[in-house]
């Protein structure tokens, strides 16, 4: 597979391969965190999200990993297929808010 | 559910002129805001809205306009367009509740500012 140790604003994935999408996020007390993707034309999708008390959680193909000693949020897709390639955002939401702070995204490519 | 519907899909306008954006959602969902996606720098917050009769400012809303007349709709408001407005702009919208608060979006509205 192929990850990203730092947030970088692209990724380009082998189909087949498993591929981990990092952000580094901005504010400690952030309580709630969700992942969405977005496809060309169209508006973010939710992927997956995870609150503070957990460390992991899983989905169809998809993991979320939070590590909150250093802010950091991955999201992990397993056997990468063409219709992921999109760019993923993440985004995260204080306690007692209902606003949502956005990364920059990364782009996903995924190659035949 | 049509979920979270946004119109236009596209307008182009001059430079002064005037329009509105709607958003609607049939989701009973009593949190709903507006974002502006530009190249490279993510989505950020223009109004938010926590229920009908309520709304407030968020990171850019300067140039913009927000009402909550009624749960459903989320009108957002150009009084005087200008290029820095060209943009990609997103409705969402969610339940005022913070075990349920995902937020969920609309296609978007392309506005190209002359």
């Amino acid at each position: 597979g192929e990850s990203v140790g730092l947030h970088l604003p692209t990724l380009s994935v082998q189909e087949g391969d498993n591929s981990i999408i990092n952000c580094a996020y901005s504010n400690s007390a952030s309580d709630y965190f969700i992942w969405y993707k977005q496809e060309s034309g169209k508006g973010p999708q939710f992927i997956i999200d995870i609150r503070s008390n957990m460390d992991k959680r899983q989905g169809q193909r998809v993991t979320v990993l939070l590590n909150k000693t250093v802010k950091h949020l991955s999201l992990q897709i397993a056997a990468t297929q063409p219709g992921d390639s999109a760019v993923y955002f993440c985004a995260e939401k204080r306690p007692n808010d209902y606003k949502l702070s956005f990364g920059a995204g990364t782009t996903v490519t995924v190659r035949a | 559910n049509a979920g979270v519907t946004q119109t236009p899909k596209f307008q182009v306008l001059k430079t002064g002129q005037s329009m509105t954006l709607q958003c609607a959602q049939d989701m009973n969902h009593e949190y709903m805001s507006w974002y502006r996606q530009d190249p490279g720098m993510g989505l950020r917050l223009i109004h938010y809205s926590v229920g009908a009769g309520i709304t407030d400012q968020g990171e850019v809303p300067n140039g913009y306009n927000v009402s909550r007349s009624t749960t459903e709709d989320f009108p957002l408001r150009l009084l005087s367009a200008a290029p820095s407005q060209t943009s990609v702009y997103f409705c969402a919208s969610s339940y005022r509740d913070l075990l349920k608060e995902t937020q969920y979006f609309g296609p978007g509205t392309r506005l190209l500012v002359l």
